[in-house]
């Protein structure tokens, strides 16, 4: 079974750019999350999909990170403008769920961002 | 407000001794557990869960936790440290009904001495 796939790995760019995050969950699983990693600090969530809707974007700072997931699928996470304490590791998951609940996450390997 | 507490931000031990690594929740109702290992540059692998039943429970590379209700607590342990231990570790709960946010603690560095 393929794993959580998630691209770039590593990206660098200046205060102000715009970057986009791309996430690949495992096959059928239903819901998908996006993830924060400061350094140093434990994984914050950004946003929760369940198909292709939104179950939970309230740590999303929605004046410049914006998420979507249109064919319940595949996932993008971008940030528009980008700030320096925007650098931190992004994190994808996914998992299924049974008997109507949500099983344990599935991680990707991350994009490691480094803004400038 | 639920949350994970990790309390220890650092543990040093020496290869082959033992290890147990501290959680701590704060949940209306027993939420789902996992333990969750980071090494550099990596993703995070789930050790072990717990869901109900068994309070005890053993996961992947020899690590086991055990669930106490009354000390709201999910310790790991590991009888035997090996020098590929050393990562970062990370509890997480989920409420185990209505909306099922994952929280993470701030995680655990190991450090491993020969």
């Amino acid at each position: 079974e393929a794993g959580v796939a998630q691209s770039p790995r590593y990206k660098i760019i200046e205060k102000r750019q715009s970057v986009a995050f791309w996430c690949n969950p495992i096959s059928g699983h239903a819901t998908l999350y996006w993830y924060q990693q400061i350094l140093g600090q434990g994984p914050k969530l950004l946003i929760q999909f369940q198909n292709n809707g939104v179950v939970d974007d309230s740590q999303l700072p929605k004046d410049r990170f914006s998420a979507e997931r249109l064919k319940g699928v595949d996932s993008t996470l971008k940030i528009q403008p980008a700030k320096l304490e925007d650098s931190a590791v992004y994190l994808c998951a996914s998992s299924s769920r049974a008997r109507g609940r949500d099983t344990e996450a599935f991680f990707g390997q991350g994009t490691r961002l480094t803004v400038v | 407000a639920q949350s994970v507490t990790q309390p220890d931000i650092h543990i040093t031990v020496s290869e082959g001794a033992s290890l147990e690594l501290r959680c701590n929740y704060s949940y209306g109702a027993t939420p789902y557990l996992f333990w969750y290992v980071q090494s550099p540059g990596q993703g995070l692998q789930l050790l072990l869960k717990y869901f109900s039943g068994d309070t005890l429970v053993q996961g992947i590379k020899g690590f086991e936790a055990e669930f106490k209700r009354s000390q709201s607590s999910f310790n790991l342990r590991k009888p035997s440290v090996h020098w590929s231990d050393a990562a970062e570790y990370f509890c997480a709960a989920k409420s185990s009904g209505g909306s099922y946010i994952p929280t993470f603690g701030r995680g655990t560095s190991l450090i491993v001495h020969p």
